[in-house]
């Protein structure tokens, strides 16, 4: 299967809200609830910051929320902040039992 | 401390074999379904394969489908890819990581710091 689509890059300013869309089909993203987002900084492990489409892990700032549409899962980060500079990658887990990720985003706080 | 740490990458010909392993602290490792994620250098995250946490379902990317067996000890906390017929395409930084729920998932919320291979002559 092909990776989940991304934008390869997204910017913003501090205190700006930024959306990051992932998109892919009725075999994924369309035919369940199970879409991920995470975030990675460089040279370091991706961090959970959104499962379930929607929910937050503790500890994640509620400046991150995720939403779906049809086969089109997104991240909206709100407040932007200079931490909040990295990469961005979406999962959803697929009809073959299989999980994708998205090619990933990265994202610039200016 | 919840941790993951993972062992046995390094420097392997193609066409040869290796096997990792990741072993686990700090949380009931039979109570959750586990994963391999790949990352090749400057390139984005893969994942490669997952197994439940009774180990009844396992699954795979289709890259490494055939090569690759994913399995688990819970009595040792530890789970363990093994890898074979190695290609050069198979060079990456291989994360071990834990799901949220006991199936195969996607929620990933606990990583280890990664083990790298290289595949080359």
């Amino acid at each position: 299967q092909s990776p989940l689509t991304q934008p390869a890059s997204v910017s913003g300013s501090p205190g700006q809200s930024i959306t990051i869309s992932c998109t892919g089909t009725s075999s994924d993203i369309g035919t369940n609830n199970y879409v991920s987002w995470f975030q990675q900084h460089p040279g370091t492990a991706p961090k959970l910051i959104i499962y379930d489409v929607l929910s937050r892990p503790s500890g994640v700032s509620n400046r991150f929320s995720g939403s779906k549409s049809g086969n089109t899962a997104s991240l909206t980060i709100s407040g932007l902040q200079a931490e909040d500079d990295g990469d961005y990658y979406c999962t959803s887990y697929t009809t073959t039992t299989n999980v994708l990720f998205g090619g990933g985003t990265k994202l610039t706080v200016l | 401390e919840v941790q993951l740490v993972e062992f046995g990458g390094g420097l392997v010909q193609p066409d040869r074999s290796l096997r990792l392993s990741c072993a686990a602290s700090g949380f009931t490792f039979d109570n959750y379904a586990m994963h391999w994620v790949r990352q090749a250098p400057g390139k984005g995250l893969e994942w490669v394969s997952g197994i439940s946490s009774n180990a009844d379902a396992v699954a795979y990317a289709a890259s490494v489908k055939g090569r690759f067996t994913i399995s688990r000890d819970n009595a040792k906390k530890s789970l363990y890819l093994q890898m074979d017929s190695l290609r050069a395409e198979d060079t990456a930084l291989y994360y071990c990581t834990k799901d949220k729920f006991a199936g195969i998932h996607s929620a990933l919320d606990v990583w280890g710091l990664g083990t790298p291979v290289t595949v080359s002559s």
